[in-house]
């Protein structure tokens, strides 16, 4: 059974860095994009960007672009999801989520609650 | 950039009634169109891609319809757990989503 884990909320202040994780089980890692979609509460999804965790090629929303960075580990099935400098308007709830060859996304994280306030 | 509209905001509607919400993309992308239901505090849930093809263990209840830029997403007879909002995603440019649709007790 396919399985998406991610870390627990964050509470951070403004400028501080952080990476967010989301642990694959239940399939081959490698064989499926991972996507990252941003919820600001109360407000609809956006697609933030997504990667190939088999080569780690990345391709990010122009929304996104330069502000996150996407990566992967292929030796422990976990995307990451970074920031170097946050600012409140990241506050927002991140999932993770699997890119079937389709392109859809079958299958969700739980989501990682991430609140940046001074 | 593609820009996904949904229609309307919000849809009152009574158990047992059929709902139909919109979607218009701002340019075509063929019948690469999926909807997601999201319930408070959960994780969007796949119900329908490819315009059409219901997910694996979708009811019958949910329906797609349409292609290039107008799409629709039937609800036949809403049954109390459907009370959600519902996202369209086009997936032939980028992954953009629409704004939402809830679907709300009348």
């Amino acid at each position: 059974e396919v399985h998406l884990v991610q870390s627990g909320a964050e509470v951070k202040k403004p400028g501080e860095s952080l990476r967010i994780s989301c642990k694959g089980s239940g399939y081959k890692f490698t064989d499926y994009w991972m996507a990252w979609v941003r919820q600001v509460p109360g407000k609809g999804l956006e697609w933030m960007g997504r990667i190939d965790p088999s080569d780690s090629y990345t391709t990010y929303s122009p929304s996104f672009q330069g502000h996150v960075t996407i990566s992967a580990d292929k030796s422990s099935d976990t995307a990451y999801l970074q920031w170097t400098s946050l600012e409140a308007s990241d506050t927002a709830i991140f999932y993770c989520a699997r890119q079937e060859p389709g392109n859809v996304f079958q299958f969700w994280g739980q989501g990682t609650l991430v609140t940046v306030s001074s | 950039e593609i820009v996904m509209t949904q229609s309307p905001a919000t849809l009152s509607v009574s158990p047992g009634e059929r709902a139909t919400l919109s979607c218009r993309a701002s340019q075509s992308v063929s019948n690469n169109l999926a909807w997601y239901q999201q319930k408070p505090g959960q994780a969007p849930r796949l119900l329908i891609y490819g315009a059409s093809t219901r997910a694996t263990g979708i009811p019958a209840r949910f329906s797609g319809s349409g292609s290039g830029t107008e799409f629709t997403l039937t609800i036949s007879s809403l049954q109390s757990e459907d009370f959600a909002v519902y996202y369209c995603q086009e997936y032939n440019d980028w992954w953009t989503f629409g704004q939402g649709t809830k679907v709300e007790i009348k």
